[in-house]
């Protein structure tokens, strides 16, 4: 079945730091993958995503690589600010089953 | 504005009552669908639809019960409440023929059984 490995966190760095939260799936065929983000109190949103194998998928400075060969999608932002401190989850969409898949998610804080 | 709206936002039952999470999205989405959080499981889909009259399970629906009458409403029932049910739960809906599979979702329903 289809599945997702996310870094376990949480994740505390100061302001300003690089970012790499990882991201690995196991499916069949050639699933869509994403980042989505939920903010404290709030419902998860896209973050950013990417539908084939080599597109790099971007979006408030963050960006991740859709890696066939590694079925890896790991998120990186050169330079984290507090605003960003929510929790992110790496998910995967496989059009045969028609459902997607998420990570367990990944608390990040950003400390000034 | 266009989006998801779940209500209530919190909700404290006790074991073996029931009660009616509510969904409703105003974005013509085939799709909907219900999820759970859990801390350290992610999200766990409990059922899904792909139109009105249409349902299925996920992965965990044991003790929850849905229906879709209208394309703009997906509510979630529990038929006897048990602690094992506390959680934040998630109503996401998406296009289906789009192809973009990106889910919108809610702000969340917050259930405490005590």
């Amino acid at each position: 079945g289809n599945s997702v490995t996310q870094m376990e966190g949480p994740v505390t760095l100061s302001e300003e730091a690089f970012l790499t939260i990882n991201c690995t799936y196991t499916a069949t065929g050639y699933p869509s993958l994403f980042w989505y983000v939920q903010y404290p109190g709030e419902g998860l949103q896209l973050l950013l995503k990417a539908t084939k194998a080599d597109d790099k998928g971007s979006n408030k400075g963050f960006e991740a690589t859709y890696r066939k060969e590694t079925t890896s999608f790991h998120l990186e932002k050169g330079s984290v600010q507090v605003s960003d401190s929510a929790v992110y989850f790496c998910a995967l969409h496989n059009t045969n089953a028609g459902k997607s898949t998420f990570g367990d998610g990944t608390t990040l804080t950003v400390k000034p | 504005n266009a989006g998801v709206t779940q209500t209530p936002k919190f909700q404290v039952l006790k074991t073996g009552q029931s009660m009616t999470l509510q969904c409703a999205q105003d974005m013509n989405h085939e799709y909907m669908s219900w999820y759970r959080q859990d801390p350290g499981m992610g999200l766990r889909l409990i059922h899904y639809s792909v139109g009105a009259g249409i349902t299925d399970q996920g992965e965990v629906p044991n003790g929850y019960n849905v229906s879709r009458s209208t394309t703009e409403d997906f509510p979630l029932r529990l038929l006897s409440a048990a602690p094992s049910q506390t959680s934040v739960y998630f109503c996401a809906s998406r296009e289906i023929f789009s192809g973009a599979n990106v889910l919108t979702f809610g702000a969340g329903s917050r259930l405490t059984v005590l």
